[in-house]
């Protein structure tokens, strides 16, 4: 499958734990993003790369939010001390275009 | 504050029938806008989009329109078919930031 792939898909952490998420996107992609969904909402923008530099972060949540690429391939969304209003899916997608690929999304739960 | 705007959270349509959902957007520097589907458990499928140049936009059975005097867009699909039954997000984007703005959705169900 030559998709964007998400891992884990579904994850239930602690209230203050941290929690890493990982985003593999269509190989032949310069653009990575992440976004947010709750329920009811559309995809909430908030970061994206461009190969290996992070172009727009301000519309991450707070500081305990981060995102890395490092090599410009797989991307990495932390989040620090997890709050139960973190809650939601978290959807990353990839594009080479202004038309974007999403990937399956990672549903996390904070108890 | 919301710049794009689904204001219908849900749709029933009958197989067969067209199915029209619409979409406003109040920033008038939008100038691409796009249509998702989303199944439950899976991510966004691109759709169709449409550029401020044009007016209208076609892939088979899925039409695009564009009116931007009114800031308003709509997707038309006919004939509407029970695999069409998803979430349908309208996103817009400013040409040359890559960052789309999504509404909230509306929900189609088309009944056999």
């Amino acid at each position: 499958d030559t998709g964007v792939s998400q891992d884990p898909r579904h994850k239930i952490t602690k209230r203050g734990q941290n929690v890493t998420f990982r985003c593999d996107p269509i190989s032949e992609h310069n653009r990575l993003y992440w976004y947010r969904q709750t329920l009811g909402q559309g995809p909430e923008f908030l970061t994206y790369f461009q190969n290996e530099a992070q172009l727009e972060k301000s519309r991450l949540l707070s500081d305990r939010f981060s995102a890395e690429r490092p090599k410009g391939s797989f991307s990495t969304l932390e989040i620090q001390r997890t709050e139960q209003g973190d809650s939601a899916m978290y959807l990353c997608a990839s594009s080479s275009t202004n038309q974007q690929f999403f990937g399956p999304g990672t549903r996390l739960t904070v108890l | 504050d919301q710049q794009v705007k689904q204001n219908s959270p849900s749709l029933s349509v009958q197989e067969g029938r067209i199915s029209i959902l619409n979409c406003d957007y109040t920033n008038s520097m939008f100038d691409y806008f796009l249509w998702y589907k989303k199944y439950p458990a899976e991510g966004p499928t691109f759709l169709i989009s449409i550029s401020s140049i044009k007016d209208k936009n076609e892939d088979g059975r899925f039409t695009v329109f564009l009116n931007k005097s009114a800031k308003h867009l709509s997707l038309h699909i006919v004939p509407s078919q029970p695999g069409d039954s998803a979430v349908y997000f309208c996103a817009a984007m400013v040409g040359g930031s890559y960052i789309p703005t999504f509404g909230r959705g509306t929900s189609l169900i088309v009944h056999p």
